[in-house]
């Protein structure tokens, strides 16, 4: 079985800030990582996935993610965050059959002006 | 296309009540997924279905039934509410079991509070 742990439940930074939100899985089996955001009272979207090749993935609102296997890592990265990034975030992973997903507990993103 | 939605958006129930919580997604998905969102837990599974006709427990099951109606619909029967039940509810959807790396996309969550 898989497992998620989000090492921080909460992190304040100031706007215009570098940020790391920290990720580590534990599986036996060969896994997909994906990053998720939750703005207020929203569903989940889609932030980053890594499936195989290049280990560093990025979206499109300037976060990126790296795949370290031997550290059975995948922590989200922002060089410079905005006050709208304020957001929950969630590290999720499946393995290869794709019918479970295994969650992280979340990270609380607060970008201060 | 409206993706998932959930209906209701809201829910307030007596403990003991019974009620389904409705799911549609319009992306031809497989897969869909219901899931609970408590503070400080992150998101459990509850149930999941990888095909129409088919459903699997998760993590979370006790307490709740599912149906899978057919490719486009999934809900959520809670037979006799229960405090512990209060709880934000999402449902998700995905494209193929068999071959895993398909996101899961959400829907805007129902907010059931059992008093």
């Amino acid at each position: 079985a898989q497992s998620v742990t989000q090492l921080d439940s909460q992190v304040p930074v100031f706007e215009e800030a570098p940020v790391e939100l920290r990720c580590n899985y534990s599986s036996s089996v060969s896994v997909y990582l994906f990053w998720y955001v939750q703005y207020p009272n929203q569903g989940l979207q889609l932030l980053l996935k890594y499936l195989s090749g290049s280990t560093l993935v990025k979206s499109i609102n300037g976060f990126e993610a790296e795949f370290n296997k031997s550290q059975t890592s995948f922590h989200l990265r922002k060089p410079s965050v905005h006050i709208s990034d304020t957001a929950e975030y969630f590290c999720a992973v499946s393995d290869n059959t794709g019918n479970q997903f295994y969650f992280g507990t979340g990270t609380s993103l607060t970008v201060i002006p | 296309n409206a993706g998932v939605t959930q209906t209701p958006k809201f829910q307030v129930l007596k403990t003991g009540q019974s009620m389904t919580l409705q799911c549609a997604q319009d992306m031809n998905h497989n897969s869909m997924y219901w899931y609970r969102q408590d503070p400080g837990m992150g998101l459990r599974l509850i149930y999941y279905s990888a095909s129409e006709g088919t459903t699997d427990k998760g993590e979370v099951p006790n307490g709740y039934n599912v149906s899978r109606l057919n490719k486009r619909e999934f809900s959520l029967r809670l037979e006799s509410a229960a405090p512990s039940q209060t709880s934000v509810y999402f449902c998700a959807s995905s494209r193929n079991p068999g071959q895993g790396g398909y996101e899961q996309y959400f829907g805007p969550g129902t907010r059931l509070t059992v008093t």
